[in-house]
C-alpha cells in the first residue's frame, strides 16, 4: 500500500512571499499525483495533477507542483502567495489496485498567508 | 455545475442516536468513497462502491457504521448507536472512474457532534 507523507504540518508565510510545501510517497511502480486545497468548511478540491508525461504540472491559482521520481517527491510551490491561499493543502497518490481507483491522502499541511 | 451534495450539513446529536448522512454524487460518476476527517487521524477512507456496490469497508467499525447506495444517486452512511468518538467531518466524494487518474469531487461534508 501507498503511504504520503507531508512534512510539514503549518507552514507560516508573509503575503507575496514564495512557499513550497513538501509531500513524499512510498515508491511504486507508477503512480498518479494530486495536491488537493481545502477551504475553511469547505471540501477538498482539486489543485492539479501528475499523471505522465512532463514533470513540472501546473495548476490553478497559480500553484505548480515537480515531480521528481529518484526522490519520491511531488512538493507544491507558487511563487507569490495571496492571503486567499490560507488553506489546508493534501497530497494524495493513487495506483491502480483492483480495478479500481483507491488514493491514499497525507495529513495535510496547513498554509498560513499573513499579511 | 455539477457538484456532490451532502446532508445534512450540519448534525448534533446524543450519543446513542442513529444518525444518517446522504449523499448525492455527480451523476454520471460510478465511484463514491466515504471519509471521516478528524484533528487526530486526518482524512481517513471508510468505505468505497463501484457501480453501487461495495469494494471495501474496512476503514469503517463494523460494529457501529454502515455504509449502502439504495441507487446510483444516492448513498448513505449510518451510525448506530453514536459514540462521542464518532465526532468528525464525513466527506463523501465521488469519481467517473475511468481509472486511477481520475478526480475525486468532494462534498462540503457533515459534520457530526455526539455529545
Amino acid at each position: 500500500a501507498q503511504s504520503v507523507t507531508q512534512l510539514d504540518s503549518q507552514v507560516p508565510v508573509f503575503e507575496e512571499a514564495p512557499v513550497e510545501l513538501r509531500c513524499n510517497y512510498s515508491s511504486s511502480v507508477s503512480v498518479y499525483l494530486f495536491w488537493y486545497v481545502q477551504y475553511p468548511n469547505q471540501g477538498l478540491q482539486l489543485l492539479l495533477k501528475y499523471l505522465s508525461g512532463s514533470t513540472l504540472v501546473k495548476g490553478i491559482n497559480g500553484f505548480e507542483a515537480e515531480f521528481n521520481k529518484s526522490q519520491t517527491s511531488f512538493h507544491l510551490r507558487k511563487p507569490s502567495v495571496h492571503i486567499s491561499d490560507t488553506a489546508e493543502y493534501f497530497c494524495a497518490v493513487s495506483d491502480k489496485t483492483g480495478g479500481s481507483y483507491i488514493p491514499t491522502f497525507g495529513r495535510g499541511t496547513s498554509l498560513i498567508v499573513h499579511p | 455545475d455539477a457538484r456532490v451534495t451532502q446532508t445534512p450539513r450540519h448534525k448534533v446529536t446524543e450519543m446513542g442516536q442513529e444518525v444518517t448522512m446522504r449523499c448525492q454524487p455527480i451523476l454520471g460518476h460510478n465511484t463514491v468513497f466515504w471519509y471521516r476527517q478528524t484533528m487526530m487521524q486526518g482524512l481517513e477512507l471508510l468505505a468505497y462502491f463501484r457501480n453501487r456496490a461495495p469494494l471495501d469497508d474496512s476503514g469503517m467499525p463494523k460494529d457501529r457504521f454502515s455504509a449502502e447506495m439504495p441507487d446510483a444517486t444516492l448513498a448513505t452512511l449510518k451510525i448506530q448507536p453514536s459514540e462521542p468518538r464518532d465526532s468528525a467531518v464525513y466527506f463523501c466524494a465521488s469519481v467517473r472512474d475511468r481509472g486511477s487518474t481520475d478526480t475525486q469531487y468532494f462534498g462540503p461534508g457533515t459534520r457530526l457532534t455526539v455529545l
